[in-house]
């Protein structure tokens, strides 16, 4: 496989459930991403690992928990959520390389987890 | 702050038709700027980028050249297809570091054959 890939495509869970998102990346990245994409709102940056490292927490409600077991794989723990926490997940990946040398910005995208909070 | 102001859409267009997708910015220094595309069903990929005034990206027959003189990276393409419909979005890089992109809210194009 190659790119970006995210699993489920889609989830359905009720309030009182838990679920993870799970995101793998085969570009040898060492930066990891999880955005929220809603309507009419701008992509909404969630958490940042960077080797491994957590480097962004964008004030993400508790219910939200991610984790980073290694460079190539991504989780997001789901609990108790809320029914505006419904949107579509996106994972992404990039090479990071913070100091000096400019990064290019580009990042790459998996399909993202389409998620509904009954 | 940084910011990114993208046209609202929807924009629907016959096949063949002259595309522009307006993108203004507010950032201090030198950004570095960027189109993103998303398909139906797909996660964004990276469409084109310039890093510096008067530069020109283009890819898949899109432009965009950025213009420092009136804070602007607007999206050009001259004869559009049922296959560019989808959703842009226009970004702008800051901070040196992939982390902290500001994204515009999208544009939604519809291509009609």
């Amino acid at each position: 496989e190659t790119g970006v890939t995210q699993t489920p495509r889609h989830l359905v869970m009720g309030m009182t459930n838990k679920k993870s998102l799970k995101c793998e990346q085969h570009l040898g990245h060492n930066a990891m991403y999880w955005y929220k994409q809603s309507a009419k709102k701008p992509l909404e940056l969630m958490f940042v690992y960077s080797l491994e490292e957590r480097v962004e927490n964008n004030s993400v409600p508790s219910r939200f928990s991610p984790e980073c077991p290694n460079s190539s794989h991504l989780f997001l723990h789901l609990h108790t959520l809320q029914p505006e926490d419904s949107a579509l997940y996106l994972c992404a990946s990039s090479q990071d390389s913070p100091g000096t040398e400019p990064n290019t910005g580009e990042l790459f995208f998996g399909e993202g987890s389409r998620l509904t909070v009954l | 702050g940084n910011s990114v102001t993208q046209m609202e859409g929807p924009v629907t267009l016959s096949e063949e038709a002259f595309l522009t997708i307006n993108c203004t910015y507010t950032a201090t220094g030198y950004p570095s700027l960027f189109w993103y595309v998303q398909y139906p069903g797909e996660g964004l990929q990276l469409l084109l980028k310039a890093t510096k005034a008067d530069d020109k990206g283009s890819n898949k027959g899109f432009e965009a050249t950025y213009r420092k003189e009136t804070t602007s990276f607007h999206l050009e393409k001259g004869s559009v297809q049922v296959s560019d419909s989808a959703v842009y979005f226009c970004a702008l890089n800051n901070a040196g570091n992939n982390r902290k992109l500001i994204w515009g809210l999208g544009t939604s194009l519809a291509v009609n054959p």
